[in-house]
């Protein structure tokens, strides 16, 4: 079992739509969470960050950590075509390397 | 405030060789990462360098070695290419290594034929 799960998609939705993207995790170690946005041949840019149980709002995105339960989400209100793209989850224990999940394909259909 | 910054962003080699990719992070920043990309594996930890000193390891062989230099500037080195090496490889830089975000550079495309 990977130490994250992230449904790679892809994951297609209309123009204007809330998106919801996922990662479970089994490593209760993990403190910092970090969701990425990769567009194609493009390092990964950070999108939200935190360290804590709760929600953390960006703009359009909102990030989600539920420690209890080893779940984070990240949301994507009005959804745009520029959104399209592969996001990725990570989570970083006291080791200091980034645990990644396999990422989801994003589409926004125009 | 520059972002990570990568070179070269692309390099052809044959197998048997070897290369050095450099990655310099944001200024003031003293944790470098390193990880490798495949469509197959995704991303993976390679090393992570603070002040200078290797504080992490990924589980990837011998051939693959880093360093950090005095300014946090730091280079990867591959030896004996193998054409599974192919892959993007990513630098991320970090104030702290661990206690802040991790900022990416655009990576090195390493293809080995």
């Amino acid at each position: 079992q990977k130490e994250v799960e992230q449904d790679p998609g892809p994951l297609s939705v209309p123009e204007g739509a809330i998106v919801s993207l996922n990662c479970t995790y089994s490593n209760s170690a993990f403190q910092y969470f970090m969701w990425y946005r990769q567009y194609s041949r493009k390092g990964p840019e950070l999108l939200m960050y935190t360290y804590s149980s709760g929600n953390k709002e960006d703009g359009r995105f909102t990030a989600q950590v539920d420690k209890s339960s080893k779940y984070i989400s990240l949301f994507i209100r009005d959804s745009q075509p520029s959104d399209s793209a592969t996001y990725l989850c990570a989570m970083m224990d006291s080791s200091y390397k980034l645990i990644f999940g396999s990422g989801t394909r994003l589409l926004v259909r125009p | 405030k520059a972002g990570v910054t990568q070179t070269p962003r692309y390099l052809i080699k044959t197998r048997g060789q070897q290369v050095t990719l450099s990655c310099s992070p944001i200024s003031g920043h003293r944790s470098v990462s390193w990880y490798q990309q495949t469509p197959g594996q995704g991303l993976q930890f390679l090393f992570e360098y603070f002040s200078e000193t290797q504080r992490n390891k990924g589980n990837f062989p011998g051939r693959f070695s880093g360093r950090q230099f005095s300014n946090s500037r730091s280079e990867m080195n591959v030896s004996t290419l193998e054409l599974g090496d192919s892959a993007l490889y990513l630098c991320a830089s970090s104030g702290e290594g661990g206690k802040t975000e991790a900022f990416f550079g655009q990576g090195t495309r390493l293809t080995v034929v």
